[in-house]
């Protein structure tokens, strides 16, 4: 089975830096994905890890740690248009299966 | 392109009735996937196809019937829904599943109410 643990809620400022971390014990491990969902719509894919180590794309990046079970999301220069749910997600080990966390509200506040 | 097109985007059927929701990508994926999202909560995923066939059920009820007519397209057909079931259903889809970096799209969604 999959058990994805993330925060519930997190808040921040326009302009600071924020991590969202997630962990996650899993039968079986084929990637992790963040994506970031946005009130009344799908979610948007923001990235993918497989390996260990940091993925950067501008102002977002992510971590894994597959030993620990771990990986954060890290936004830079917070936007308002930032403020969203941000989902992590684990892959199985035959690719099929993408089994979300509960997910993380961030509020951006001026 | 990396687009996913659900259609409808909103849909109101009573508990009678018999309606598809339909989801196309051009994408070359040969996965496709059904998710049900319901209001707070994370995606669940409900059907997985791999090559047109189904992989994956997520034991879900038989009033759901998936439908993949070929690798473009993925329909899921719905009969005497119940008002539990109202919610944001998710089409996804992916390369080969088991091709390592492989991301998996999802489409807009079809806002979903039974009455």
């Amino acid at each position: 089975g999959q058990n994805i643990d993330q925060p519930t809620e997190m808040t921040a400022t326009e302009g600071a830096i924020v991590q969202i971390n997630c962990t996650y014990q899993t039968s079986g491990f084929n990637g992790l994905f963040w994506y970031q969902q946005h009130a009344g719509e799908a979610p948007t894919f923001l990235s993918y890890n497989v390996l260990d180590g940091l993925e950067e794309k501008g102002r977002f990046s992510s971590f894994l740690s597959r030993s620990k079970g771990y990986s954060y999301l890290l936004l830079k220069e917070l936007q308002m248009k930032d403020s969203a749910s941000y989902l992590c997600a684990v892959r199985d080990n035959a690719g099929n299966m993408l089994t979300f966390g509960g997910g993380t509200r961030l509020m951006v506040k001026p | 392109d990396t687009e996913v097109t659900q259609t409808p985007k909103h849909l109101v059927m009573g508990m009678t009735n018999k309606k598809s929701l339909k989801c196309e990508q051009h994408m070359g994926h040969r996965a496709m996937y059904w998710y049900k999202q319901k209001a707070k909560k994370p995606p669940e995923l409900m059907f997985v196809y791999s090559y047109e066939k189904l992989s994956i059920n997520e034991s879900v009820p038989s009033r759901f019937s998936p439908e993949c007519p070929n690798s473009s397209l993925l329909n899921l057909h719905l009969h005497a829904l119940q008002p539990e079931d109202s919610a944001l259903y998710l089409c996804a889809s992916s390369q080969v599943p088991k091709v390592s970096g492989n991301t998996i799209y999802f489409g807009e969604g079809s806002w979903l109410t039974v009455v």
